[in-house]
């Protein structure tokens, strides 16, 4: 039980174009969703919690403009980088908290981010 | 606010030697306690965690963790590492009022020599 599936595990995309991140939660249900960034040779940071049916809550320093959250669903949430640019390039990671297990939060696989 | 902070940022080890993961966190409020492992482009993995009670925590793959709540530490510990056992390992705290929100410490990259 308690699997998160994130998806695409990798990306390669233009500058300029905009790339979405999903995040699902498969045997449980999420009310809130989590999203972090990692450059390489770093550590996990925080961007934003997503609630579902509500808007997510950001990071100080990240902007929610560029890095659009989406929860519209208790098992769905997406991350859309709008308007890509190299420096956006990074590995992405979810994690859902599970409703009836509140303590943990369970990682998807993350998504390999390359911007060209 | 939380801050999480792994002392050592590289250990490298020999093969069934002892090894130890050093995590000092500071907060507020009270938190839960968590250390995790990444191997290369992967999400984490979690290896223990620590709500309450006992503070000896034992966790997946032979490792352990003790919560020192006045050095406000959690280390890692594990008595004899496999070659398997390299990779990144993460310490991070949650908020107890904030289920599920990580804060990760920097990493510490644990290698293992034959």
């Amino acid at each position: 039980g308690a699997v998160v599936s994130q998806h695409p595990s990798w990306v390669i995309c233009k500058s300029g174009t905009s790339v979405k991140i999903e995040c699902r939660s498969l045997d449980f249900q999420a009310t809130t969703m989590f999203w972090y960034r990692q450059f390489p040779k770093q550590s996990l940071m925080l961007m934003a919690t997503s609630n579902e049916g509500s808007k997510a809550t950001y990071e100080q320093g990240v902007e929610k403009d560029k890095f659009l959250i989406n929860h519209a669903s208790l098992t769905l949430s997406t991350l859309t980088v709008t308007s890509a640019h190299p420096e956006d390039s990074s590995f992405y990671i979810c994690s859902a908290r599970d409703l009836g297990a509140g303590t943990e939060a369970f990682f998807g696989q993350g998504t390999r981010l390359t911007v060209v | 606010a939380q801050s999480v902070t792994q002392l050592d940022s590289q250990v490298p080890v020999f093969e069934e030697a002892p090894v130890e993961l050093r995590c000092n966190y500071s907060s507020s409020v009270s938190v839960y306690l968590f250390w995790y492992v990444q191997y290369p482009n992967q999400g984490l993995q979690l290896l223990l965690k620590y709500l309450s009670g006992s503070t000896l925590v034992k966790g997946i793959n032979g490792f352990e963790a003790e919560f020192n709540k006045s050095q406000t530490s959690f280390h890692l510990r594990k008595p004899s590492v496999h070659i398997s056992d390299t990779a990144e390992y993460f310490c991070a705290v949650s908020p107890r009022d904030q289920g599920g929100k990580l804060i990760f410490g920097q990493g510490t990259e644990l290698s293992v020599k034959p």
